[in-house]
């Protein structure tokens, strides 16, 4: 059974600051993994979608990595602002198509 | 709009009650989705399908839950006799059937159980 963790739980930062935050998966054998956006309440915005091929994507100040023999992918967000404030979530879909989610990182970037 | 679509968006009621949700998912879309959320908590994966077929439920799908979508478009969750424990956010995705389909979410239902 997929497990998917995230660390830190919360992380707060200055505006301006780049930040990494990280997930792990304990069954390699995926077909993607994917991150999201969640804001208070509301339902979930997809950020950026790595296929098991692939190592990396971007999305304006968004980067995503993929490291399968690991069991490891990174968001990284540069030059933080305030409205990237969210709790930022990745999933991990194995080859049963059941994706797992990790309980995700809450981030607090203060201006 | 055509994103995924939930209804209602939130719902209260009274322990015992029946309560049906609704999800229509993106248009070109044949796989759908829901998942439960509780606070501080990731989504959990509750069933899925591929045009009508209901093609994988979870453990947590217990025998007071039924989801059916019956002409491959829309998609009804009920759930029978609420408990306080049933007190989430229920999500619907839906995505091309690929296995590297990107799944859009709708902004959920969020039921309260008194």
């Amino acid at each position: 059974k997929q497990e998917v963790t995230q660390i830190p739980a919360a992380l707060s930062v200055p505006e301006g600051e780049n930040l990494v935050l990280n997930c792990s998966f304990t069954d390699s054998a995926i077909y993607n993994l994917q991150w999201f956006r969640q804001d208070p309440g509301k339902g979930l915005t997809s950020l950026l979608l790595i296929q098991s091929s692939q190592r990396e994507q971007t999305s304006g100040r968004l980067n995503a990595s993929l490291d399968k023999s690991s069991g490891r992918s990174t968001l990284y967000i540069a030059a933080s602002q305030p409205g990237d404030s969210a709790t930022y979530l990745c999933a991990a879909t194995p080859k049963n198509n059941d994706m797992r989610f990790g309980a995700g990182t809450r981030l607090t970037v203060k201006p | 709009d055509t994103g995924v679509s939930q209804d209602p968006r939130h719902k209260i009621t009274k322990r015992g009650q029946n309560v049906t949700f609704r999800c229509d998912p993106i248009s070109e879309h044949n796989r759908l989705y829901w998942y439960r959320q509780t606070l501080g908590q990731g989504p959990e994966f509750l069933t899925y399908f591929q045009n009508e077929a209901q093609l994988e439920k979870s453990r947590l799908l217990s025998d007071r839950f039924s989801a059916e979508r019956p002409k491959g478009s829309f998609s009804t969750l009920e759930i029978q006799r609420t408990e306080q424990g049933d007190s989430a956010m229920y999500l619907c995705a839906s995505s091309l059937a690929t296995p590297t389909g990107e799944l859009f979410f709708g902004e959920g239902s969020r039921l309260t159980v008194l």
